[in-house]
């Protein structure tokens, strides 16, 4: 049982937008930063946001993410077969003393 | 450019020892921290612990504290995840993550991934 609550699965068309949505509490989300990473079949997780809503150098702005109280959001517009992913978000929990991880979100693009 | 580059597979025996490895480039190895992140067949990402290379603090998740050690060797730019008697349930990928030196900075660069099998 992960410490964040992502929807086990998304999916929609290509080119059509959507949201996956990471949960969590006052120890954790509440009060750090969130980051979100893809993990392609195979390969290692990859950071696409960081501190809530900035994006890496070379993530492109089809890539969003925001955060409202012990909520954060991850939005993907303009949807390619490429981004066939995992997604997860991730944060620190003061309580814990640890990193925390939701359990990820499978993303298909019909 | 910035790699962190992982040891090769390991089969192993529950009951045998095992120390595998994470070492980084093209960045100062000591201005950040290392945490080791492990992936069981199928599931999510599990944060274990970190390390600070500058001198070694370390500090563990609850759910694997006691369970493994990690360390480094700042002289050669390693981090190092080891385990002194291996389960069948330790079967899984490790990854090691570079992140700033401080708590709940993002993972910016991850190594390739060490894939762990223990069975007898």
């Amino acid at each position: 049982q992960s410490v964040l609550t992502q929807p086990p699965s998304v999916s929609a068309a290509p080119g059509q937008k959507v949201t996956i949505s990471c949960s969590g509490s006052s120890s954790n989300i509440g009060n750090n930063y969130v980051s979100w990473y893809q993990q392609l079949p195979g390969t290692a997780p990859k950071l696409l946001i960081y501190e809530n809503n900035k994006r890496p150098s070379g993530i492109p702005d089809r890539f969003s993410g925001s955060k409202s109280g012990t909520s954060a959001t991850l939005g993907i517009t303009g949807l390619q077969t490429g981004d066939e992913a995992d997604y997860y978000c991730g944060t620190w929990d003061r309580v814990l003393s640890a990193g925390v991880f939701g359990g990820g979100t499978k993303l298909t693009v019909l | 450019e910035v790699q962190l580059v992982q040891s090769g597979a390991e089969v192993k025996k529950p009951g045998e020892s095992l120390r595998i490895s994470c070492k980084g480039s093209g960045y100062s190895f000591t201005n950040y921290w290392i945490s080791w992140v492990r992936q069981m067949p199928g599931k999510g990402l599990e944060w274990m612990g970190r390390i600070d290379p500058s001198d070694s603090y370390t500090n563990y998740s609850p759910s694997f504290q006691g369970h493994v050690t990690i360390s480094t060797d700042k002289s050669i730019s390693t981090a190092y995840l080891q385990w002194s008697s291996l389960k069948a349930s330790d079967t899984a990928m490790y990854y090691c993550a570079r992140h700033e030196d401080r708590v709940g900075t993002p993972f910016d660069y991850w190594g390739q991934g060490t894939l762990v099998t223990v069975s007898s």
